[in-house]
């Protein structure tokens, strides 16, 4: 099984409609992130996440909203979706690494395609 | 975290070593290199990171210049499954925020 699983990993839906993307993850992880990619583009962050009271808004958060349930779970929302924000989304994870004081390294789910018409 | 800039797109012969350049000239002192790797659609890989010393692992080799202002990252025998686009970033601990990296042909 996967360490960072997102769900659903496909989804089409019509414009204004609520939309959930779910993450879970099994590694132990205070800190989780959702990610958004265009074609042709590289990463934007939307929302972090720091432990379950710490929710911080990212490059890009308009239109999203996110819930940090547990530790191991950080859901993404799209309250009425829109056609531009059909993307690739992903989950990622990290953690503090025992004996260093910094955070290591990222952990991505396999990505939530989205298709907004 | 500081802002890092790549080239958009580089070529590489098969079996040879590809050497991905990464300026990050506003890195503050705490912050780290790391790198990434995403093939196709798929959700990025961590491949190595660094804060000033030189560090090697399996995949790859990470030089640090002594201002640190700038990196290579070196795959040393480029396969046709290095093909991706590559990341580098700077952070700390905070957002990690990543550019749009760098686009690696391996040519056969």
């Amino acid at each position: 099984d996967a360490d960072v699983t997102q769900t659903p990993r496909n989804r089409i839906t019509k414009t204004g409609k609520r939309i959930m993307l779910e993450c879970s993850q099994t590694k132990g992880h205070d800190r989780m992130y959702w990610y958004r990619q265009d074609p042709g583009l590289g990463l934007r962050l939307i929302y972090y996440s720091f432990d379950v009271k710490d929710i911080n808004k990212g490059e890009i958060s308009d239109g999203y909203s996110v819930s940090r349930q547990a530790q191991a779970k950080f859901s993404l929302s799209l309250e009425s979706a829109i056609p531009n924000q059909t993307a690739l989304y992903f989950c990622a994870t990290s953690g503090l690494v025992q004996g260093r004081w910094h955070t290591g390294e990222l952990f991505f789910g396999e990505g939530s395609r989205l298709t907004v018409l | 975290d500081a802002k890092t800039t790549q080239p958009p797109s580089m070529d590489c012969a098969e079996g040879r070593a590809a050497n991905l350049p990464c300026n990050h000239s506003t890195i503050s002192g705490n912050e780290y290199v790391y790198w990434y790797r995403q093939i196709h659609s798929q959700g990025p890989q961590y491949i190595i990171h660094g804060l000033k010393n030189n560090e090697t692992n399996e995949m790859a080799s990470l030089i640090i210049t002594e201002d640190r202002k700038s990196s290579t990252l070196i795959l040393p025998h480029a396969t046709l499954r290095d093909t991706a686009v590559y990341y580098c970033i700077a952070h700390r601990d905070d957002k990690i925020i990543f550019g749009k990296g760098t686009r690696l042909h391996i040519l056969p």
